[in-house]
């Protein structure tokens, strides 16, 4: 199973919005709306910023926001934040009954 | 709150052994399935394997089927993960991490994780 393709790096400047994409094949985001995206801060372990595509955990600001158009999963965050600063990774089900992350995307808040 | 720690983590020579803990807390272990991924330097993570509620159903990444394998204990409320015939790509953070609460898809809560390193 091969990982997901994200960018390597974003960057916006504070209050801007930026789109995060996430390529993957027919055996995964293709066929399940399951995708997850996580934020990791340095050092720190990911945290569970969307699930199922679109869907916010509680606690998760409306800010943040997915989609999914065929093979291609996005992550949306609007009005950056200093404090979005952070490597985001998304991740999704797999035919095979497992899971893939994407290689991350590092974005910068300039 | 819901509390994922593990531990076990540590350096080992190529070829041997090391069994992961992770102890659970503030949740019903017992009915939730739960995952291990693994991050290399400066990777992103990769899936390691998954467990079903009840320990019967598992699944494993091609990286690892036949040298790792995963198993929990609900009366001890703690998850493991035996690692044999260990690789120097093996070398990661291993996280554990507990199946969404709201999505059975999605990895919900995770532990700090431990740090594992193959090297002779």
């Amino acid at each position: 199973q091969s990982a997901l393709t994200q960018p390597a790096s974003v960057s916006g400047s504070r209050g801007q919005s930026i789109t995060i994409s996430c390529i993957g094949a027919s055996s995964d985001i293709g066929t399940y709306n399951y995708v997850s995206w996580y934020q990791q801060k340095s050092g720190k372990a990911p945290t569970l910023m969307i699930y199922d595509v679109s869907n916010r955990p509680s606690g998760v600001s409306n800010r943040f926001s997915g989609s999914k158009s065929g093979n291609t999963a996005s992550l949306t965050i609007s009005g950056l934040q200093a404090e979005d600063e952070a490597d985001y990774y998304c991740s999704s089900y797999t035919s095979s009954s497992t899971w893939v992350f994407g290689g991350g995307t590092r974005l910068t808040v300039l | 709150q819901v509390q994922l720690v593990e531990s076990g983590g540590g350096v080992v020579q190529p070829g041997r052994s090391l069994r992961l803990s992770c102890a659970a807390s503030g949740f019903t272990f017992s009915g939730t399935g739960m995952h291990w991924v693994r991050q290399a330097p400066g990777k992103g993570p990769e899936w390691v394997a998954v467990i079903s509620h009840d320990g019967i159903n598992k699944n494993y990444a091609d990286s690892v089927k036949g040298r790792f394998t995963i198993s929990r204990d609900n009366s001890k409320n703690t998850l493991y993960l035996q690692m044999n015939s260990l690789r120097a790509e093996d070398t990661a953070v291993f996280y554990c991490a507990k199946r969404g609460s709201g999505s059975y898809y999605a990895m919900d809560v995770w532990g700090q994780g431990t740090t594992v390193t193959v090297s002779s």
